[in-house]
């Protein structure tokens, strides 16, 4: 089955500071994805990528970077972090465009903004 | 844009019996439906599509989707306290996003 691995699992960060959420899939797929998950508001799209080199803006991207340096690897990075952040985080990785293909998700991240 | 809202928020059904989830969308143009199902601390997983209107079924799950009348559902038959998750219903009008919805809570009660 596709893997999708998410570090780090849990992370406190302060308001203002910088925070880097990362995750590798060993699936050699082309799309990967970062979503958000709140009570009542399901998985909402941050950014996602179709390729290393690419990253595209979803449906609430403020306050949100995205990175793709290779295939494998696509890191979400807060460069401001705001309380308003607090979240799970997670990674999705899928082999075809257009929705038809499985997303294949990471474990999450639960991240704390104090 | 895509708006997909699930009902109910939350379902209890005893062990054996059938739980219904209901899902609506907005766009006409979507064209790609999935179920996932979510167990708690872990990640969303697929657990089956439909892209055409009618029924699908794959074992005890069977999802129907109805593209004129902007709904799709999913029905568990005989269900299992493994089945207490919460589960998700996304739609897709062929663009790179995939939508979800909020998401119906269902417990299995043994």
């Amino acid at each position: 089955e596709a893997a999708v691995t998410q570090s780090p699992r849990n992370k406190v960060a302060v308001t203002g500071g910088k925070v880097t959420l990362s995750c590798n899939q060993t699936n050699n797929h082309n799309n990967m994805y970062w979503y958000r998950q709140d009570t009542g508001h399901g998985l909402r799209l941050i950014h996602y990528s179709y390729g290393a080199g690419s990253t595209e803006k979803g449906d609430i991207p403020d306050g949100y970077k995205a990175s793709r340096p290779s295939q494998e690897n696509f890191s979400l990075i807060l460069e401001l972090a705001t309380p308003s952040q607090t979240s799970v985080y997670f990674c999705a990785s899928g082999d075809a465009a257009g929705g038809g293909g499985t997303l294949y998700f990471g474990a999450g991240t639960r991240l704390s903004v104090l | 844009q895509q708006k997909v809202q699930q009902s109910p928020e939350s379902l209890i059904v005893p062990e054996g019996g059938m739980a219904s989830l209901n899902c609506t969308f907005s766009d006409r143009n979507s064209q790609y439906f999935w179920w996932y199902r979510q167990h708690s601390g872990e990640g969303p997983k697929a657990l089956m599509s439909i892209f055409s209107n009618g029924d699908k079924k794959e074992g005890r799950f069977t999802a129907h989707l109805n593209k004129a009348s902007l709904y799709v559902s999913l029905h568990i038959k005989d269900s299992q306290p493994s089945d207490s998750a919460l589960y998700f219903c996304a739609a897709s009008s062929g663009s790179w996003q995939l939508i979800f919805g909020s998401g119906t809570q269902l417990t299995v009660m043994p």
